[in-house]
């Protein structure tokens, strides 16, 4: 009974070759949210959906794009990713933002070659 | 800037003693606040959270503590169990917003 999924759960890519990766939800959450944690670091919002309406971090490089194409699923581009970006990123849903507690998949990690 | 900090990156303790994990936050807007627990391989799932208005919140084994005027929470466990062994980090947010930000992670390490 998973309730925020991601693929793949280990992502290599090229230097500069676009990746796309993706989170799925069956909490029917209206917001979700893309994180990405580097080694030792806390984890750093990207970006957030509140339904349909895209919230951009100001510090989020262009790099970095996000599709929500309906409400359970939502994907995270990278259009040419350095090898800054490696990371594992993490997805998670609320219900309504705020306090509402957030739900998070266990994450891809993104190794860039 | 680190708005959220965990200054211990591990801490270790013994099966039935208390652990105490410690954040400090640097944004006097934050009100609301909240305790995730990961395991490896899985995502952060949440522990316990604590409004502004309190300086209190149990909840069985788990209490998180927060003191505003030192800008300060901690989160008790007791007795602590081989099974909470874990990374536990500490977020904040301002109630009206939709941010959380989050510390660097203490790592528990339960010795049974």
């Amino acid at each position: 009974d998973a309730m925020v999924i991601q693929n793949p759960r280990y992502q290599v890519t090229q230097f500069g070759k676009p990746v796309t990766l993706s989170c799925s939800q069956t909490l029917n959450h209206n917001v979700m949210y893309w994180y990405q944690q580097k080694s030792s670091q806390a984890p750093k919002l990207l970006f957030h959906y509140y339904d349909k309406d895209f919230n951009n971090e100001a510090d989020t490089p262009d790099n970095f794009q996000s599709r929500r194409p309906n409400t359970s699923f939502c994907f995270l581009d990278i259009r040419s990713p350095g090898l800054g970006d490696a990371a594992m990123y993490l997805c998670a849903t609320s219900s309504s933002g705020s306090t509402d507690t957030q739900y998070f998949g266990p994450g891809t990690r993104l190794t860039v070659l | 800037d680190q708005q959220v900090k965990q200054n211990s990156p591990s801490l270790s303790v013994q099966e039935g003693r208390i652990s105490i994990l410690n954040c400090d936050y640097t944004n006097s807007m934050f009100d609301y606040f909240l305790w995730y627990k990961k395991y490896p391989a899985e995502g952060p799932t949440f522990l316990i959270s604590i409004s502004s208005i309190k300086d209190k919140n149990e909840d069985g084994r788990f209490t998180v503590f927060l003191n505003k005027s030192a800008k300060h929470l901690s989160l008790h466990i007791v007795p602590s169990q081989p099974g909470d062994s874990a990374v536990y980090f500490c977020a904040a947010s301002v109630i009206t917003g939709n941010q959380f930000y989050f510390g660097t992670g203490t790592s528990l390490t339960v010795i049974p």
